[in-house]
């Protein structure tokens, strides 16, 4: 089983939805979890992170369920600017930092 | 203050030639990782480093990857020989103590083609 698992869509939706997607993960030690965004071509960049009663940015909603070993992201009112790959990230050990295989997301009008 | 920088953006080599991808962290960063892409296995933790020392390198594909970082501020991932399936893009990430977030900051990534 991988470490870090996504959907990996695409997801297709239109402009002004809300759109929500999950990440599972395998290590129950894990402590420290992230949503990266990356743009076609472009280098992963941190989106937020992942608080275990849950956090807000805009937008975006992030949300930890350790009992279940997931994490979350909402995104409402969704932009185009919004399409991109979404990564979901854990720390396994103080400086081991896994990656999931990204979910893509795509906006259209 | 300038990002990651890595070098060459691109490169296009031929089966059984030497690769070298250059990395320079961020200045004060103490943590350095290697990450590949591609399309099938999406982003994979080769190598990183702490205080220049390597802490593991389980990501390593196998003995014709080599990575060093012989002072702070420089690493390189060397491939030796390269072979078609090591075509993907190679990215280089820091991250400092001091960071709270955790944050990882990568460089835009060098993307090789091996022919």
């Amino acid at each position: 089983r991988k470490e870090v698992e996504q959907d990996p869509g695409p997801f297709n939706v239109p402009e002004g939805a809300t759109v929500a997607f999950n990440c599972t993960y395998s290590n129950s030690a894990s402590q420290s979890f992230f949503w990266y965004r990356q743009d076609c071509r472009k280098e992963p960049k941190l989106l937020m992170s992942v608080y275990s009663s849950g956090n807000e940015d805009g937008r975006f909603t992030a949300q930890l369920n350790r009992a279940s070993q997931y994490i979350s992201l909402l995104i409402r009112d969704s932009k185009l600017s919004d399409s991109a790959t979404y990564l979901c990230v854990y720390y396994s050990s103080a400086s081991k930092i896994i990656f999931g295989s990204g979910t893509r997301l795509s906006i259209r009008p | 203050d300038a990002g990651v920088i890595q070098s060459p953006r691109h490169e296009v080599t031929e089966m059984g030639q030497e690769v070298t991808l250059r990395c320079k962290p961020i200045s004060g960063h103490n943590s350095l990782f290697w990450y590949r892409q591609t399309m099938m296995r999406g982003l994979e933790l080769l190598i990183y480093f702490n205080n220049n020392v390597p802490i593991d390198d389980s990501g390593m594909p196998e003995d014709r990857f080599s990575a060093k970082m012989p002072n702070a501020s420089f690493s390189t991932l060397k491939i030796q020989p390269s072979e078609p399936r090591d075509s993907a893009v190679y990215f280089c990430a820091s991250q400092g103590l001091a960071s709270n977030t955790g944050e990882l900051f990568f460089g835009e990534g060098s993307r090789l083609t091996v022919l």
